[in-house]
């Protein structure tokens, strides 16, 4: 069965600093990676994707890919409490089933 | 771009009544679109997938007599919610795969409609 993991949180951090939003996956022939920000009451929204190990910049935005440790990561910099939201983590697997894996999401909390 | 429609965004209805969902892609035809249930605080749910012109595939555990999903067009899925009861009172998201080239065939999401079963 394909996992998405992220941690929960609340991940709180200070306006300005830089948020670390992690997320592993179990299978390893995924190939499509995508960040979603949702905010309390409302539907998920894209922020970014990324399929090629490495970093992928998007403004403040920044996706990391590590395809041999599964594991993918967003990094907010400049931290706006305006960033406050669940952030989830989706996972695709190349071929087959086009269905995405979503994770559960971790609730970051930007406090001014 | 990329943009998906919902209709309504939220409804309050009677116990045993019917409701139906309108799920629109407006810029781009989506082959695929999906329905997902979401309880405060829980995560997002995969009820269903539905592929144009096709019966919908279901999630384990979701009744599809009760849940009818109808994909008459590239840019039309509906969501009916037979004979509601306070139970099914939830957050409906659909989402619509873009079938774009690359990193961006992805899914984009509508912006949900909340139902109220009384």
């Amino acid at each position: 069965q394909k996992e998405v993991e992220q941690n929960s949180g609340p991940l709180s951090v200070p306006e300005g600093a830089i948020a670390s939003l992690n997320c592993t996956y179990s299978d390893r022939g995924s190939q499509s990676f995508f960040w979603y920000r949702q905010y309390s009451g409302k539907s998920p929204e894209l922020i970014m994707f990324i399929y090629s190990n490495g970093d992928k910049e998007d403004g403040r935005f920044t996706a990391q890919l590590n395809k041999a440790s599964q594991y993918v990561s967003l990094l907010i910099r400049d931290s706006q409490p305006s960033d406050s939201a669940t952030y989830l983590c989706a996972v695709r697997a190349s071929g087959g089933s086009y269905i995405p894996t979503f994770g559960r999401g971790t609730s970051l909390i930007v406090h001014p | 771009g990329a943009v998906v429609s919902q209709h309504p965004s939220w409804v309050i209805c009677k116990s045993g009544t019917s409701v139906k969902i309108e799920c629109r892609s407006l810029d781009f035809q989506a082959t695929t679109m999906f329905w997902y249930r979401q309880f405060p605080k829980q995560s997002l749910m995969l009820m269903a997938t539905s592929n144009e012109g096709s019966k919908a595939t279901y999630e384990q555990g979701v009744e599809k007599d009760k849940f009818l999903i109808n994909h008459a067009s590239l840019t039309l899925s509906t969501l009916t919610v037979t004979s509601a009861h306070p139970e099914d009172s939830s957050f409906y998201i659909c989402s619509a795969r873009s079938g774009l080239a690359g990193g961006l065939d992805t899914q984009y999401f509508g912006p949900g409609t909340r139902l109220t079963v009384l």
